[in-house]
């Protein structure tokens, strides 16, 4: 059964420094979302992305936050300049449009 | 703007006691509404959804109901097993448009004990 991969399961960072987290959708989905979850809060929405470009993105996804595709399989989050309040677990999904979306196992992020 | 409301866990049953994770919701409109299951290491499952008032999602013994007038989508289990030990998250959608973005609750973690 397809399913959405996220590398790596685990990053620790230094404050100021930039990461990229990566998602591997489902090969035949269109929609792409990252979300986002702090330690005993809510998982909240950061951006979705389609048809190569942002379609919606939350007041939580500043400069600091950007997205790409660089190529038919990945999907990336990069955080420019890392800040203690960054870290949580991040979430990648796919859709193939308003149905469905299915969740990565997610990558947690640690900002020391 | 959209919110959604769960119940505070952690929740702790024996093993075929009745489950029930309340649910509420703000938000304009018609939206859909989804309870997503979380086991431990792995990713958000779609564990069942209700698309518009008084329908009711089920999978795996799970129930809910889109409920409009109480604006609420409570989950419920008639007999929980250990394998349903997860963190539960509702969530809801806006219809229409092309704005799929998901609306989650903090989610409540579910412990059966044998």
């Amino acid at each position: 059964e397809p399913e959405v991969t996220q590398t790596p399961s685990h990053q620790v960072t230094q404050m100021g420094q930039e990461v990229i987290l990566r998602c591997v959708p489902i090969s035949n989905h269109l929609y792409f979302y990252w979300y986002r979850q702090i330690l005993g809060q809510k998982v909240e929405f950061l951006v979705s992305f389609y048809n190569n470009e942002i379609s919606e993105k939350s007041e939580i996804f500043d400069d600091q936050f950007s997205v790409e595709r660089p190529d038919g399989s990945n999907f990336t989050l990069k955080i420019r300049s890392t800040k203690l309040e960054d870290s949580a677990m991040y979430f990648c999904a796919s859709s193939r449009g308003g149905d469905e979306q299915f969740f990565g196992p997610g990558t947690r992020l640690t900002v020391l | 703007g959209n919110s959604v409301t769960q119940m505070e866990g952690p929740v702790t049953l024996s093993e075929e006691a009745f489950l029930t994770i309340n649910c509420t919701y703000t938000a304009t409109g018609y939206p859909s509404l989804f309870w997503y299951v979380q086991y431990p290491g792995e990713g958000l499952q779609l564990l069942l959804k209700a698309t518009k008032a008084d329908d009711k999602g089920s999978n795996k013994g799970f129930e809910a109901t889109y409920r409009k007038e109480t604006t609420s989508f409570h989950l419920e289990k008639g007999s929980v097993q250990v394998s349903d030990s997860a963190v539960y998250f509702c969530a809801l959608r806006n219809s229409g448009g092309s704005n799929y973005k998901l609306t989650f609750g903090k989610g409540t973690l579910l412990t059966v004990n044998p």
